[in-house]
Formats: C-alpha cells, sequence, structure tokens
C-alpha cells in the first residue's frame, strides 16, 4: 500500500514564525503535491513538484514556498506565519502516467496565532 | 478555466437511505473525474473514477457516470451505512495535466 506520512497531525505556532510542515511518501512516485483545505473552499492546490528540485505554482502560492531535495520528500514552507494561514494542510503523491492517482496524507492542521 | 460545483451539504440521511449528490464540471476539454471520501481525521481517498464520456465508475457500492451531454458525474448509492458518514469531494482533472480541481466537498451523516 502507498504510504504518504505528514509530520504533525497538528501544529500551533505564533504570527511571524517560520513553518515546516514535512511530507514523505514511500512509493517513488515522481509528483507531490500541497493543498490547503478550509471550509466552504474545498481543496487548494498551493505548489507541485514533478520531479526533485522542480516546481510549480498552483492556484494559491502566496505566502509559501516549496523544497524537494530528495524524491520522497516535499516541504511546504510558511516564511513568516499568517493567522489566514490556519488551515488544515493535505500532501499527496502521485505516479507517473495520466492515470494514476493522487493519494493523499492524514493532513496537519495548523493554527497560526 | 475548470471548476466544478457539487450539492451543498450537510446532507443527513437515514441507514439504507437512497444517496445521490450532485456534481457537474466546467473543462475546456476531456476530463477524467473522480470521487474523493475523506472519513473523519483522515486524508482523503479515491472512491471512484471515470475517464471518458458513459464510464461508469464503481466501488463499496457507490457508482457515478460520466455524463459528457449534462457536463455530471453524480455519486449515487442504493442504501447507504452509519460507515459512510464522511465528506465526499468531486473533482476533474484534464487530459495528461497533473492537477486536480475539486469541488467544495459534501458532508453526508448517516444515522442509525
Amino acid at each position: 500500500d502507498v504510504k504518504v506520512t505528514q509530520s504533525s497531525r497538528y501544529l500551533v505556532k505564533r504570527t511571524g514564525e517560520k513553518v515546516f510542515l514535512e511530507c514523505v511518501q514511500d512509493m517513488d512516485h515522481e509528483n507531490m503535491f500541497w493543498y490547503r483545505q478550509d471550509p466552504g473552499l474545498g481543496l487548494r492546490l498551493i505548489y507541485f513538484s514533478y520531479d526533485v528540485k522542480m516546481k510549480e505554482k498552483g492556484d494559491i502560492p502566496e505566502g509559501y514556498s516549496v523544497s524537494r531535495e530528495k524524491k520522497e520528500r516535499f516541504s511546504l514552507i510558511l516564511e513568516s506565519a499568517s493567522t489566514n494561514q490556519t488551515s488544515m494542510y493535505l500532501c499527496a503523491s502521485k505516479g507517473g502516467g495520466t492515470y494514476n492517482e493522487q493519494f493523499f496524507g492524514p493532513g496537519t492542521r495548523l493554527t497560526v496565532l | 478555466g475548470n471548476s466544478v460545483t457539487q450539492m451543498e451539504g450537510p446532507v443527513t440521511l437515514s441507514e439504507e437511505a437512497f444517496l445521490t449528490i450532485n456534481c457537474t464540471y466546467t473543462a475546456t476539454g476531456y476530463p477524467s473525474l473522480f470521487w474523493y471520501v475523506q472519513y473523519p481525521g483522515e486524508g482523503l481517498q479515491l472512491l471512484l473514477k471515470a475517464t471518458k464520456a458513459d464510464d461508469k465508475g464503481s466501488n463499496k457500492g457507490f457508482e457515478a457516470t460520466y455524463r459528457k451531454e449534462t457536463t455530471s458525474f453524480h455519486l449515487e448509492k442504493g442504501s447507504v451505512q452509519v460507515s459512510d458518514s464522511a465528506v465526499y469531494f468531486c473533482a476533474l482533472r484534464e487530459g495528461s495535466n497533473y492537477k486536480l480541481t475539486f469541488g467544495k466537498g459534501t458532508l453526508l451523516t448517516v444515522n442509525p
């Protein structure tokens, strides 16, 4: 079974802190994704990566950056956390091929005070 | 751009009731369509998918048919169980594009 793990289930940070959210997948997938999930808005794509050191902006990249130094790991970075970044963050990975599905991690609920 | 519209929730049903969650989409090409389910406290899991018009996806008693003429992909189940209580997301992916476009989600609660 594909396993996507996220470093924390719950995280509380203060405004202005630098925040790292880590995601690891064990299936040698080329593609990895970061979404945020908010009530009434569904899932929105922040960034995705199609290879090591490669990244593309999603729909809402402002205030976020990402890092992919190894194939299995994809990090989401909030350079200076703000209260409007309080949300559920979901990581996903996907193998190559048009019809392969995305596999999701359990999510990290981030609260910024 | 692409978009997915699904029925507003929450939806509350009694066990063994019939379920329909409506989903319509807007896309410029010929998308693949998906239903994902999120159980409480968990990430999303793929429930079913359809990759071309008239395809029917099915899994765990759920079904959805890709209707190009009405740009719809409604989710149905003939007899829901308490364990089906979850949030359901309709999504599309266009061609070889990796990006999924999600609807806003529908919370389903099934009471015994």
